[in-house]
């Protein structure tokens, strides 16, 4: 298993600023996920961080938006760039392995106003 | 079409009652199954995986059904703390470790 700790839990921004969260996990992981989950939907994919590389970004999803960066197995930072009321959303970190469960982070709230 | 369906909610249903979610995925090559469950403003949590011959885990069974690409939750005795919204999961064909997420199923249980 996995422990994953995330922050902030929430945070409220102005719009054109820049918001850096960060998830620690308890273990060595090859692989993090970043997903955004907007009220009442699922979670969708933003990118793969793995250790030593560029992230993977999903479509409709960029590095100049979404920056990551994964400087060792267990942490790894996502910042939501030049925001607006658009990415008022919950964002979570994850990782799991090929056989395991998904572990994630227990989320950060973002309001952009 | 999305890549993993799953039915709209919210399912209303008293304590006690049976409940069933479907869920219907696309890409034939998906190789592993999941329901997750999430409470309100939490993450999700892995509630079972889905294996072919089908699995039970105390009030829940799960089915898998490759042919139709279709996959069940059926809760039995529903309690009051079964009321989560619950996530369809599938992993990609190719990919061992993405996963692809329905939009959920939020159930509530009423007394």
């Amino acid at each position: 298993s996995a422990v994953i700790s995330q922050k902030p839990s929430r945070d409220i921004c102005q719009r054109g600023t820049s918001l850096t969260i960060q998830c620690q996990v308890d273990s060595q992981v090859t692989m993090m996920f970043w997903y955004r989950q907007q009220p009442g939907q699922s979670l969708t994919l933003i990118a793969t961080a793995n250790q030593g590389s560029e992230a993977t970004y999903e479509s409709g999803f960029v590095i100049d938006k979404f920056p990551i960066s994964r400087p060792n197995l267990t942490f790894s930072t996502l910042t939501v760039s030049n925001m607006s009321p658009e990415d008022s959303s919950i964002y979570l970190c994850s990782t799991r392995t090929a056989k395991t469960e998904a572990f994630f982070g227990q989320g950060t709230r973002l309001t952009v106003v | 079409r999305k890549e993993v369906e799953q039915d709209p909610g919210p399912f209303n249903v008293p304590e006690g009652a049976t409940v069933a979610f479907n869920c219907t995925y696309s890409n034939s090559a998906s190789q592993s199954f999941f329901w997750y469950r999430q409470d309100c403003r939490k993450e999700p949590k892995l509630l079972m995986s889905v294996y072919s011959s089908g699995n039970e885990d105390g009030r829940f069974t799960a089915q898998l059904n490759r042919a139709s690409q279709y996959i069940s939750l059926l809760i039995r005795d529903s309690k009051l703390s079964d009321s989560a919204t619950y996530l369809c999961v599938v992993t990609p064909g190719g990919s061992n470790y993405q996963l692809i997420w329905g939009a959920g199923t939020k159930l509530i249980i009423k007394p």
